[in-house]
């Protein structure tokens, strides 16, 4: 089965400029996942997605980042605009439901550079 | 923050098994451990994951001690497709607790 598609792999901006990424899941898979990944450290949560509607978005910066799941498949997460700091890779996972019980599958990332 | 502590960096030999030391000293009792590995420039994957019994599948297997503060993951036959960075993390599998990764150990598999 074809795995998780993120787009575009790498991408440069300055900063205060926008950007967004793109993420098509496992089809069937209701459940998905935003990560941000900073060099030398393990991803960290910013958005979790039951079907189209947000479980938890607790850890995402709500001032510049957003996220959107329409029809609950592909989805899509912005930052506007674009800090240093947010220079990182950024990951998609899906799974087939929300419990723990069901395996993440995640995408390849997307590599974002703020200069 | 993570509840799980590995060390920075392990190197093995290649073919020979590969032990990554995990230790979990306040996990509670209905929280599985389990492990991801992330090869370079990929997304994080999936290995195993355990409760208090031993598992095994054809990745890997898991080692918990009795007292569950501890485990292991052991590649059996280490090959170089296995350098990747690997992830011990504990969680319980109902519910939407999230998987909160640590900085995980780099493994290095030596040819």
């Amino acid at each position: 089965e074809a795995g998780v598609a993120q787009s575009p792999r790498y991408k440069i901006i300055e900063k205060r400029q926008s950007v967004a990424f793109w993420c098509n899941p496992i089809s069937g898979h209701a459940t998905l996942y935003w990560y941000q990944q900073i060099l030398g450290q393990g991803p960290k949560l910013l958005i979790q997605f039951q079907n189209n509607g947000v479980v938890d978005d607790s850890q995402l910066p709500k001032d510049r980042f957003s996220a959107e799941r329409l029809k609950g498949v592909d989805s899509t997460l912005k930052i506007q605009p674009a800090k240093l700091e947010d220079s990182a890779v950024y990951l998609c996972a899906s799974s087939l439901g929300a419990s723990g019980a069901y395996e993440q599958y995640f995408g390849p990332g997307t590599r974002l550079t703020v200069t | 923050d993570a509840k799980t502590t590995q060390p920075p960096s392990m190197d093995c030999a290649e073919g020979r098994a590969a032990n990554l030391p995990c230790n979990h000293s306040t996990i509670s009792g209905n929280e599985y451990v389990y492990w991801y590995r992330q090869i370079h420039s990929q997304g994080p994957q999936y290995i195993i994951h355990g409760l208090k019994n031993n598992e095994t599948n054809e990745m890997a297997s898991l080692i918990i001690t009795e007292d569950r503060k501890s485990s292991t993951l052991i590649l059996p036959h280490a090959t170089l497709r296995d350098t990747a960075v690997y992830y011990c993390i504990v969680r319980v599998d109902f519910g939407n607790e999230k998987l909160t990764f640590g900085t995980g150990t780099r493994l290095t598999i030596i040819p």
